[in-house]
């Protein structure tokens, strides 16, 4: 089946640094979601990417969607302490939304 | 305010002794979902609802039963649960067609 794959599984880094996290999905992917999980909290939504090589940013957030629509990527520039939690990606299909395994972030101070 | 309320936050059990978890929504959402959360697999998605009546099993559907008679409520019940279902359970709901989710707050249950 289906299956949508995350990567680092964890990544520390110190405030003030960049971190990416990688989505690599086995099949073409209609859209890419992320969310983002606070520690002891639920997944909030962050954005949505549709189109093949879209780039959206949201402040220091950047989100691009591969040119096969197999990828996509989270870039957080300057990293602060308030980034800290789980980053998911998911694959939306029309009912189905296959997560990705996530990556769990800690900002050192 | 627009939200998702799953009841309740933490449940211990007992093995064999079923169980109710609640989940409701107000923003009139068609699609209603339910994944349960493990250490290093992510969310997975166990049941999912795209209207009343209308449900289908989702990657982890074993052990879990779900009903939507109403739009608002998407109840899942484990009917004989086991430790290997002892996991953090979110409920979330959204437009359907691939929209984003809105996800509850949660519930941790352990099974002993």
């Amino acid at each position: 089946g289906q299956q949508v794959m995350q990567i680092p599984q964890y990544q520390h880094v110190q405030e003030g640094e960049d971190f990416t996290t990688y989505c690599n999905s086995s099949t073409t992917l209609s859209n890419i979601q992320w969310y983002k999980q606070r520690p002891g909290g639920h997944p909030v939504f962050l954005i949505q990417l549709v189109k093949s090589g879209e780039v959206k940013k949201q402040k220091r957030l950047t989100f691009q969607f591969g040119e096969a629509k197999k990828n996509s990527s989270l870039h957080i520039t300057a990293t602060q302490t308030t980034d800290v939690g789980t980053y998911f990606c998911a694959g939306g299909g029309t009912y189905k939304y296959i997560f990705g395994t996530g990556t769990r972030l800690k900002v050192l101070a | 305010e627009a939200q998702v309320t799953q009841n309740p936050r933490y449940l211990i059990t007992v093995t064999g002794k079923k169980l109710t978890v609640t989940c409701s929504q107000n923003m009139n959402h068609e699609y209603m979902s339910w994944y349960r959360q493990d250490p290093g697999l992510g969310l997975r998605q166990i049941y999912y609802s795209m209207n009343v009546e209308v449900t289908d099993k989702g990657d982890v559907p074993e052990g879990y039963k779900v009903s939507r008679k109403e739009k608002r409520n998407f109840p899942l019940i484990l009917e004989s649960p086991s430790p290997n279902q002892t996991s953090l359970y979110f409920c979330a709901s959204g437009k359907g067609g691939g929209e984003k989710l809105f996800f509850g707050s949660g519930t941790q249950l352990s099974v002993l």
